[in-house]
């Protein structure tokens, strides 16, 4: 059975900090999806990586992929207020279904 | 920027009816998916869809669960006799193609049995 262990599971920061939450698995995937979800409403994807190794950037989040495409991290810097929200890690092991992770609850306060 | 959407946002049913949460996925895309996700927990696959048949389904997905594409737009999910374990956020996602392609997430409906 593919699981994805995301820690930390909660994380309250001030505004200005840095954080990273990691996505770690005993099992290989194809791709990660890194997906943000608020109450009530649908993951919204923000990045796939693809390639072992793989780094990418989206403005003050940066997304890396293990190079045994086993784990990933998701690194914001400068943490504010509207980052705020459940992060979600989810991959694809080969078969057309996503697994997702446990979830990090990010709170920044202002 | 073309979205995949879901109808309706919230259901309310006894136990043992029958419901028919809709989707109608992303224009080009070819594979659809049913996910869940009960309150406080993982979001789990339930069922993904190709070339208007079931490619893969969960445990989850058993006989009560059925989906269908009933025309060129429309993705849906049937559950024949609900249970209050049914209930949960039911979201339907959408991709160009299957296995690493990247998936697209609607809204949700939100389902509550009694």
């Amino acid at each position: 059975t593919q699981l994805l262990e995301q820690s930390p599971q909660f994380l309250s920061i001030q505004e200005g900090e840095n954080l990273t939450v990691y996505c770690n698995s005993s099992s290989v995937f194809s791709s990660l999806q890194w997906y943000r979800q608020e109450p009530g409403e649908g993951p919204v994807l923000l990045v796939t990586v693809v390639t072992g190794g793989e780094v990418k950037k989206l403005k003050r989040l940066t997304f890396q992929f293990g190079d045994a495409r086993k784990d990933s991290s998701l690194h914001i810097t400068a943490a504010q207020p509207g980052d705020t929200g459940l992060y979600l890690c989810a991959g694809a092991g080969g078969t057309d279904k996503l697994i997702f992770g446990t979830g990090t609850r990010l709170q920044v306060f202002p | 920027e073309p979205e995949v959407t879901q109808t309706p946002s919230h259901q309310v049913t006894q136990m043992g009816q029958e419901v028919i949460l809709r989707c109608v996925p992303i224009s080009n895309h070819l594979y659809f998916y049913w996910y869940r996700q009960i309150l406080g927990q993982k979001v789990e696959f339930l069922v993904s869809f190709y070339n208007n048949e079931i490619s893969e389904k969960s445990e989850i997905f058993d006989d009560q669960f059925s989906v269908e594409r009933p025309d060129g737009s429309n993705f849906t999910l049937k559950i024949r006799s609900t249970k209050l374990e049914d209930s949960a956020m039911y979201f339907c996602a959408s991709s160009v193609a299957g296995a690493v392609e990247t998936q697209y997430f609607g809204p949700g409906t939100r389902l509550l049995v009694l």
